[in-house]
């Protein structure tokens, strides 16, 4: 069966310190990979998605950034934090076009 | 530019009624439209998928319509229970690709024994 791990749970960052979130996907490949930020109360906001290793779509223009080295691994990143980043970060995966999202357990990142 | 609507406000409900929750959305023409339910600290979880040739799905307690002229999604959980209370989100794909999805801020639902 297929899973996706998400580290770490709970991170407390500076501002203007750096950021590194990883997403791994098990028992799949070739999935569309996502990323999504929900503010404390709201929905969830589509950061960036990927449909191949290396193909990345920039949803929000901001300080953040992502990477899909290999199939199943996708990666968030920032060079200098924003007290505006804090939030909870999500990853998910999908079969394909026109399926569900799986998302992963998420990342509740406070920059302080 | 897409938006999607859901009630703001919690809804309270007591044990075993029918709980309906609504989706509006504007500006586009979905090929599909799904539910969540996101538990408090939790990632959402998939519960079902329409697409816009069906009025109607079911899945247990759940029943999703779709009125692509109303622009509008009905989310039903019969037979409520306590253990139903969580927050539910609806999503449609705002592209032609198929893999841009964008989420409404769903609604909080209570159900009381």
């Amino acid at each position: 069966s297929q899973t996706i791990h998400q580290w770490p749970a709970t991170l407390v960052q500076p501002v203007g310190s750096p950021l590194s979130l990883e997403c791994t996907v098990e028992g799949t490949s070739n999935p569309n990979l996502y990323w999504y930020r929900q503010a404390a109360g709201r929905g969830l906001q589509l950061l960036f998605y990927s449909v191949g290793i290396g193909q990345i779509s920039s949803e929000v223009p901001q300080n953040l950034s992502a990477s899909r080295p290999q199939d199943r691994q996708f990666i968030l990143s920032s060079k200098k934090l924003l007290l505006s980043d804090s939030g909870f970060y999500l990853c998910a995966w999908s079969p394909g076009r026109i399926n569900e999202q799986f998302f992963g357990p998420g990342t509740r990142l406070t920059v302080l | 530019s897409q938006k999607i609507e859901q009630n703001s406000e919690a809804l309270n409900i007591q044990e075993g009624k029918t709980a309906t929750l609504t989706c509006n959305y504007t500006n586009y023409s979905p090929a599909y439209l799904q539910w969540y339910r996101q538990d408090p600290g939790r990632g959402p979880v998939f519960l079902l998928l329409i697409r816009e040739n069906e009025k109607e799905k079911r899945k247990e307690r759940l029943k999703v319509t779709f009125d692509t002229t109303l622009k509008q999604s009905l989310f039903h959980i019969t037979a409520s229970q306590p253990a139903d209370s969580a927050t539910y989100l609806c999503a449609l794909d705002v592209d032609t690709g198929g893999f841009k999805t964008i989420f409404g801020a769903g609604t909080r639902l209570f159900v009381k024994a």
